[in-house]
């Protein structure tokens, strides 16, 4: 059964601090994407990476770094968290040619004070 | 992208079967649909795709009409848990591009 995991599922941080979000899929795939979900305006795509030490920013990576050492694990930085970064943090993996294909982790509510 | 029209909220008796509908006038040749739902405050969930013929999955059926502008998700035997908010996209494939979700079908399974 395909599975994604998600280090913490709720999350309180104070403003300023660097935040860890930790994501590992046992699939073996590809891809794996990091999204933000907030209410009425959807999700929206942080940062993604299709190989090992690879990635892409997606719409919205200001304030936000990657790290993929190895295949199964896709780890999400807050540099310096800010309040406005108060969300739903939703991990994804999906197979090699078949991107839309995505299974998501249970996702991090984080807040920041 | 192709855009798709989806009813905001259906309702369906618990075991009867929940049906769908979807439409994507402007799909291209090469746009797969996908059907995903995300149950309250989980993470969303892939349910199906299928190019031009029907699909069939543990989950699901996907009904596509011959001229493939609309389709039907199907769940056979609708329960309480399948309550939650489908959403239907389209997308060629190819490129790790995000998803993007429209505002979807509210399903409510009622007892």
């Amino acid at each position: 059964d395909v599975k994604v995991t998600q280090s913490s599922r709720y999350l309180v941080k104070r403003t300023g601090e660097k935040v860890f979000l930790e994501c590992v899929q046992d699939m073996d795939h590809e891809n794996m994407f990091w999204y933000r979900q907030d209410p009425g305006l959807g999700l929206r795509l942080i940062y993604f990476s299709y190989d090992v030490k690879m990635k892409e920013k997606g719409d919205i990576p200001e304030g936000y770094s990657v790290s993929r050492e190895k295949k199964e694990r896709f780890s999400l930085i807050l540099e310096s968290a800010s309040t406005n970064q108060t969300s739903m943090y939703l991990c994804a993996s999906s197979p090699h040619g078949l991107t839309y294909e995505q299974y998501f982790g249970p996702g991090t509510r984080l807040t920041v004070t | 992208d192709a855009k798709t029209t989806q009813p905001t909220s259906m309702d369906c008796a618990e075991g009867r079967a929940a049906n769908l509908p979807c439409n994507h006038s402007t799909i291209s040749g090469n746009e797969y649909v996908y059907w995903y739902r995300q149950i309250h405050s989980q993470g969303p969930q892939y349910i199906i795709h299928g190019l031009k013929n029907n699909e069939t999955n543990e989950m699901a059926s996907l009904i596509i009409t011959e001229d493939r502008k609309s389709s039907t998700l199907i769940l056979p035997h609708a329960t309480l848990r399948d309550t939650a908010v489908y959403y239907c996209i389209v997308y060629s494939g190819g490129g790790a591009d995000g998803l993007t979700f429209g505002k979807g079908t509210h399903l409510i399974i009622q007892p």
